[in-house]
C-alpha cells in the first residue's frame, strides 16, 4: 500500500529563517509527486509537481527536491505569508494518488 | 490557467434533504475529476474519480447511493450529497486533471464547498 508521511507535523519559524519540510513516501512505482499550499477553509493550492530522483523545481522562496525515497520542501528566508499547510501527495504509475497529512507552517514576523 | 471553481461555497440544511455541489474546470478541459472530503486538521480523503462519459470510481467506504457523483461534460463534475445527515457535514473538495497538459498527473483544486447539515 503506498504511503506518504510528512515530517514535522507543525513548524514555527521567525520571519527570515529557512528550514525544510519533509516527505517520505513509499510507492509501487512513482509517477509524479506533488506539493501543494492549503490555506484554512480553503482548496490546495498546486505548487510543484517532480518525476525523478534529482529533480528540483523552484517558485519564490520555495524548492522541491525529490529522492528515491522522500521529497523536502526547503523555504528561505520565510515571509509571515508563507504560513500554511503544505501538503505532499504521490501518484502511483496505477493512478491513484495518496495524500500526507501535511505540515502546518507558521512564520512569526 | 488551470482555474477549477465550486459551486457553493457554503451551504446549511436540514437533515433529510440533498445537496448538489458542482464542480467546473473554467479554462481547461478535466478528462477526469476527483472528489475528496476534509475533516478539521486531517488531510484529504478520496470519495471518488470520475471520468468525462463514464460512471464514477468510488473509494471502499464510500456509500455511492449516497454521494452521487455525474461527470456529464470535460468542464463540470457534480456530487449530490443525497439524505444528508449531520454526520456527512464536511469540507468537499473537487479537483481536475487535464490529460492532455504539459503535466497531465497534476490535480488542480477547487476552493472547496463547507457543508453543514443540521
Amino acid at each position: 500500500e503506498d504511503q506518504v508521511t510528512q515530517s514535522p507535523e507543525a513548524l514555527r519559524l521567525q520571519e527570515g529563517e529557512s528550514s525544510s519540510l519533509n516527505c517520505s513516501y513509499t510507492v509501487s512505482g512513482l509517477r509524479g509527486l506533488f506539493w501543494y499550499r492549503q490555506d484554512p477553509g480553503k482548496g490546495p493550492e498546486f505548487l510543484f509537481t517532480l518525476y525523478s530522483a534529482g529533480e528540483e523545481k523552484e517558485k519564490e522562496r520555495l524548492k522541491a527536491t525529490l529522492t528515491k525515497k522522500e521529497s523536502f520542501l526547503h523555504i528561505t528566508a520565510p515571509k509571515p505569508e508563507d504560513s500554511a499547510t503544505y501538503l505532499c501527495a504521490v501518484q502511483a504509475r496505477a493512478g491513484k494518488s495518496t495524500f500526507g497529512d501535511g505540515t502546518t507552517l507558521t512564520v512569526k514576523p | 490557467g488551470a482555474v477549477v471553481s465550486q459551486h457553493p461555497s457554503w451551504v446549511i440544511c436540514k437533515s433529510g434533504t440533498s445537496v448538489k455541489i458542482e464542480c467546473r474546470s473554467l479554462d481547461f478541459q478535466a478528462t477526469t475529476m476527483f472528489w475528496y472530503r476534509q475533516f478539521p486538521k486531517q488531510s484529504l480523503m478520496l470519495m471518488a474519480t470520475s471520468n468525462e462519459g463514464s460512471k464514477a470510481t468510488y473509494e471502499q467506504g464510500v456509500e455511492k447511493d449516497k454521494f452521487l457523483i455525474n461527470h456529464a461534460s470535460l468542464t463540470l463534475s457534480t456530487l449530490t450529497v443525497t439524505s444528508a445527515h449531520p454526520e456527512d457535514s464536511s469540507f468537499y473538495i473537487c479537483s481536475a486533471r487535464n490529460a492532455l497538459a504539459g503535466e497531465p498527473d497534476t490535480q488542480y483544486f477547487g476552493p472547496g464547498t463547507r457543508l453543514t447539515v443540521l
